[in-house]
């Protein structure tokens, strides 16, 4: 079946704009988790979605970001007044229950580049 | 709260040569642990992971990694390596008493393999 799609692939944007970033995740599953990952650093947890409970926003860097879920299905980062820092690759992915044991499907990433 | 270190943050191997990745790990509580990879341009994908039982995993692509709990490790290896391996891979790990799965990921080791 498909997998975690996420749009646009690549963005490219100037400082000071806001950006939306668009997650798919898999049918059927409940946990869908945001990362951002910089040059040279591992995978920084964003924001945790679990069904209709409410989101984990406790690795969110600043007011500027935010994320909803619309109907426990695509979910959407939003970052407003880019900054340089800012750029990254944007992970998303899904999992089918949300558990500590579960397997965590990624997405292929959305570059995000801020001028 | 939990802590991965990748104690390399590259690798160059020839081809058909062994190669180890180091994870070491810090946490009050018992955990899950994950190895992922990340081939260029793509989102991670799992390798293998421990949950329980025998301390050796086997994985895809003929991984594997052994969890020894007293020294806090789980290093991945390959006994021969192809040029198709070259990617980032990414040590992770979750807390077995949360009952969500929250991640944290160590800063990822770039293995270069060379003919």
């Amino acid at each position: 079946g498909a997998g975690v799609s996420q749009s646009p692939s690549n963005k490219v944007t100037e400082k000071g704009k806001d950006v939306e970033l668009r997650c798919d995740p898999i049918s059927g599953h409940t946990a869908l988790y945001w990362y951002r990952q910089s040059l040279g650093q591992g995978l920084e947890f964003l924001i945790y979605f679990q069904g209709n409970s409410a989101p984990d926003k406790s690795g969110l860097p600043s007011d500027r970001f935010s994320a909803e879920r619309t109907g426990g299905s695509v979910s959407t980062l939003t970052i407003q007044r880019t900054q340089q820092e800012d750029s990254a690759v944007y992970l998303c992915a899904s999992s089918l229950q949300g558990l500590s044991t579960d397997t965590q499907y990624f997405g292929p990433g959305t570059r995000l580049t801020v001028l | 709260a939990q802590s991965v270190t990748q104690l390399d943050s590259q690798v160059p191997v020839f081809e058909e040569a062994p190669v180890e990745l180091r994870c070491n790990y810090s946490s009050s509580v018992s955990v899950y642990l994950f190895w992922y990879v990340q081939y260029p341009n793509q989102g991670l994908q799992l390798l293998l992971k421990y949950l329980s039982g025998s301390t050796l995993v086997k994985g895809i692509n003929g991984f594997e990694a052994e969890f020894n709990k007293s020294q806090t490790s789980f290093h991945l290896r390959k006994p021969s390596v192809h040029i198709s391996d070259t990617a980032e891979y990414f040590c992770a790990v979750s807390d077995q008493t949360d009952s969500w799965g929250k991640f944290q990921f160590g800063a990822g080791t770039q293995v270069v393999v060379t003919p």
